[in-house]
């Protein structure tokens, strides 16, 4: 099973900042990668899929980048709807998985 | 308007079975693979099964293995998770997901998710 493991778990930060996440996976995934995003009692919101390709809708500050085992999500400059958690998944092997979280907070 | 909707939710006593269903709406739901996923409260998110677009090829995270069994109904639009044998770590919502299939060796993610659906297995 390949394990992804976010960081970091919280990220406190200020409107207007930048945000940056990592999602390290323990064996290669290529691009096989998504990130998503999840507001207190909504489903998960696709964000980014192959790794850097923003999904239909997604405003132009969210940006993906990696391949092989680390990826980096950014988050340019934090709109005050942009604090959530946040979730990368592979889609290389199965099974399945997902990251653990990380949490982007108002500061 | 894209849409899943999930049902069959509820309190049920460890040992005991439910019947998910997702259904679809606004899309040509026979040309898309689709997920179960899961989110206990308080936690992150669990995948728990994948079935292709014509049934032809499943997949079941170990941990429902041999108890959950998913199918689905292209005419009906509909999508299904019959759980056995559930256990009290099974409560959680469950949440349906498309996943585009549009050209080989390129993943699209999970790009429409219904609501969820809630699975309580308690005494």
């Amino acid at each position: 099973e390949i394990v992804l493991t976010q960081s970091p778990a919280t990220l406190s930060l200020s409107p207007g900042e930048r945000a940056t996440l990592s999602c390290r996976a323990s064996q290669s995934v290529n691009t096989y990668l998504a990130w998503y995003q999840q507001k207190p009692g909504q489903p998960p919101r696709l964000l980014i899929y192959d790794a850097s390709t923003r999904a239909t809708g997604i405003p132009a500050r969210f940006s993906g980048s990696g391949s092989g085992t680390d990826f980096t999500l950014t988050i340019s400059s934090l709109q005050p709807e942009d604090f959530a958690v946040y979730y990368c998944q592979q889609r290389y092997n199965w099974p399945l998985t997902f990251g653990g979280g990380t949490k982007v907070e108002i500061k | 308007e894209v849409q899943l909707v999930e049902s069959g939710g509820g309190l049920v006593q460890p040992g005991g079975s439910l019947r998910l269903s997702c259904t679809a709406s606004g899309f040509s739901f026979s040309t898309y693979p689709m997920n179960w996923v899961r989110q206990a409260p308080g936690k992150g998110l669990e995948w728990v099964s994948y079935i292709s677009s014509t049934g032809s090829n499943i997949y079941y995270a170990d941990s429902v293995k041999g108890r959950f069994t998913i199918s689905r109904d292209n005419a009906k639009k509909s999508l299904y998770l019959q759980m056995n044998s559930l256990r009290a770590e099974d409560t959680a919502v469950y949440y349906c997901a498309r996943e585009p299939d549009i050209r080989p060796n390129y993943y699209y993610g999970m790009d429409v998710w219904g609501q969820g659906t809630t699975v309580t297995a308690s005494s």
